[in-house]
């Protein structure tokens, strides 16, 4: 079984509209979690991470954490094309390592102009 | 920025031919990873290391070799490429080995014929 799941598979939204994506975890150790953006033909970048429930806002990107349900979520607001790209999740054990970290399958984000 | 470069970016390889994927980075990081992506897995962990000279298995090793020569260069080898190694690889490097930012290359495009 997947241990980190990500919905919807594929998005789209009206540019300047609000998207979120959402990413659960079925491993209850998992409680550290990271978004990565992945653009067509780069590698990933990460984006944000969060570690304690409650809300992380940088810029038009805000993750909510809630550690009961395991589940992490990031919305964009005010959404540019330039935001088109694959969002991964990916979560971890506090105190973990990068080599354990796992990633989930991704959300496919498509702003449309 | 953390600078992970890749050779090639994309490769067309023979069943049962030897393939090796270059990745130097220029981070000063201790840590390097190679990571493969297929349409519906996400990324997963092949290989990693954290000081040059040894080398980690990750969660999907088998098929593959790591090479770790130097502080700046990670290398993943396919002795005896198979079609079911048809994938995006990544390289990245992270500071420490404690979760914290993946710095990724731009990836290799293996497609094994």
């Amino acid at each position: 079984q997947q241990k980190v799941q990500q919905s919807p598979e594929s998005l789209s939204v009206p540019e300047g509209g609000m998207a979120s994506l959402n990413c659960t975890s079925s491993d209850r150790n998992f409680q550290y979690f990271w978004w990565y953006r992945q653009h067509s033909g780069e590698g990933p970048k990460a984006l944000m991470s969060i570690f304690s429930d409650g809300d992380k806002k940088e810029g038009r990107f805000t993750a909510h954490l809630n550690k009961a349900s395991l589940h992490v979520s990031l919305h964009i607001r005010d959404s540019q094309p330039s935001d088109s790209a694959l969002y991964f999740c990916a979560a971890s054990e506090p105190g973990g390592s990068n080599a354990k970290l796992t990633f989930g399958k991704g959300t496919k984000l498509s702003v449309k102009s | 920025e953390a600078a992970v470069t890749q050779s090639p970016r994309s490769k067309v390889a023979v069943t049962g031919g030897k393939v090796t994927l270059s990745c130097h980075q220029t981070n000063n990081h201790d840590y390097m990873y190679w990571y493969r992506q297929d349409t519906g897995h996400g990324l997963r962990l092949i290989h990693y290391s954290y000081v040059a000279d040894s080398t980690e298995k990750g969660d999907i090793p088998d098929g593959y070799k790591a090479s770790r020569p130097s502080q700046e260069n990670f290398s993943l080898i396919l002795e005896l490429a198979s079609l079911s190694q048809t994938a995006v690889y990544f390289c990245a490097s992270s500071d420490t080995g404690a979760v914290n930012t993946l710095y990724f290359g731009a990836g290799t495009r293996l497609s094994v014929l």
